[in-house]
């Protein structure tokens, strides 16, 4: 079946630090991935998303690119700010059979930045 | 504004005492899926509804029951709940084609 693991949390950071998070997946075919963020208090909300090989995406100047060939789709940013301190959510969509429609989640990491 | 509501917000009941958490969306999708979120486990889904009468387990269906009488709604009812039960629920939708879900605000829901 389908699977998501992220690095573990928490991470803590120093305002204008550089961000990664890991995000490794398995599944069968040709799965959408995901990054959701979800801010204290909030419900998730979709960051970036990128749906077939070598595709960036990126928003908010966080971006992942989908490398087939190491299965991963890690998170970056250049510098981040007080107001990323959020808990980041690494997912897939995989079109195929009875998941169609599923969204399968790695475990979350809280990220908290201090100024 | 497209949006994913739930109700309530925050709940907290005791063993055994039938509740219904409500969601309702407006964005005329036909996917509608609940989710509940414990801590270092990420999101496990419950059950799923591909459109209207067609629902089906999630990964952790046991103790809930869910309804898709019209598109815009998709209630999750526990009957009999646990504090087992205690956790965080989300409700979302999409167009499943796409992938992407749109998640409402989220249900703290604790049970004594």
């Amino acid at each position: 079946g389908n699977s998501v693991t992220q690095m573990e949390g928490p991470v803590t950071l120093s305002e204008e630090a550089f961000l990664t998070i890991n995000c490794t997946y398995t599944a069968t075919g040709y799965p959408s991935l995901f990054w959701y963020v979800q801010y204290p208090g909030e419900g998730l909300q979709l960051l970036l998303k990128a749906t077939k090989a070598d595709d960036k995406g990126s928003n908010k100047g966080f971006e992942a690119t989908y490398r087939k060939e190491t299965t991963s789709f890690h998170l970056e940013k250049g510098s981040v700010q007080v107001s990323d301190s959020a808990v980041y959510f690494c997912a897939l969509s995989n079109a195929g059979g009875t998941s169609y429609g599923k969204l399968t989640f790695g475990q979350g990491t809280i990220l908290t930045v201090h100024p | 504004e497209a949006q994913v509501t739930q109700n309530p917000r925050y709940l907290i009941t005791v063993t055994g005492k039938k509740l219904t958490v409500t969601c309702s969306q407006n964005m005329n999708h036909e996917y509608m899926s609940w989710y509940r979120q414990d801590p270092g486990l990420g999101l496990r889904q419950i059950y799923y509804s591909m459109n209207v009468e067609v629902t089906d387990k999630g990964d952790v269906p046991e103790g809930y029951k869910v309804s898709r009488k019209e598109k815009r709604n998709f209630p999750l009812i526990l009957e009999s709940p646990s504090p087992n039960q205690t956790s965080l629920y989300f409700c979302a939708s999409s167009f499943p084609s796409l992938g992407e879900q749109f998640f409402g605000p989220g249900t703290r829901l604790t049970v004594l």
